[in-house]
């Protein structure tokens, strides 16, 4: 079993649609989570840290689910900009090691 | 700022040549990390660095890989004897330390001919 699982879609969504990925952690010792975005050919950005409470940045909200091993991203009122692959990052041994998931493509249309 | 700088951003080499790439971290981050990504797969860690010593060599995945970092600043990743499946983008991300998000630089392309 991979230490971090995303679904590769890619998800096709209208300009406007709301979008919700789902990413599972294997490693019950993980300490810290995140959301990285990766566009074409370019390096990984942080898009969000994820926060047991949930958390909340503009259109974007990250949710953690400690008991399922858990992580979900919705994104609302979607824009062509969006479109990117989002990965989903787990922090493991003593927080230095981040492990990143395959990502999943995300593609807004018109 | 300044973020983190790679340098160089794409290398050309035959097979069998030794190369070196070079990160410079941003100002006052301990920790640095370096990535590997083949075309169209996720990222695969390397090596990571807390000021400069190298806590965990695991990722690197053979001897013909090596890293150092001095002045708990600019690193080098070198590949001896490059292979064809050395091809790659390596990426270079630094961060205040454990459990801090990661920053990361644009990448250096290696192509092995």
């Amino acid at each position: 079993r991979k230490e971090v699982e995303q679904d590769p879609g890619p998800f096709n969504v209208p300009e406007g649609a709301t979008v919700a990925f789902n990413c599972t952690y294997s490693n019950s010792a993980s300490q810290s989570f995140f959301w990285y975005r990766q566009d074409c050919r370019k390096e990984p950005k942080l898009l969000m840290s994820v926060y047991s409470s949930g958390n909340e940045d503009g259109r974007f909200t990250a949710q953690l689910n400690r008991a399922s091993q858990y992580i979900s991203l919705l994104i609302r009122d979607s824009k062509l900009s969006d479109s990117a692959t989002y990965l989903c990052v787990v922090s493991t041994g003593g927080g230095n090691k981040l492990t990143f998931g395959t990502g999943t493509q995300l593609k807004v249309e018109l | 700022g300044a973020g983190v700088s790679q340098s160089p951003s794409n290398k050309v080499t035959e097979k069998g040549k030794d190369v070196e790439l070079r990160c410079d971290p941003i100002s006052g981050h301990t920790a640095l990390y370096w990535y590997r990504q083949r075309l169209g797969q996720g990222l695969e860690f390397l090596i990571y660095f807390q000021g400069n010593s190298a806590p965990d060599k695991s990722g690197l995945p053979s001897d013909r890989f090596s890293a150092e970092r001095t002045g708990e600043s600019v690193s080098t990743l070198t590949i001896q004897r490059t292979q064809q499946e050395d091809s790659a983008v390596y990426l270079c991300a630094s961060s205040l330390g454990p459990y801090q998000p990661q920053h990361f630089g644009d990448g250096t392309r290696l192509s092995i001919l």
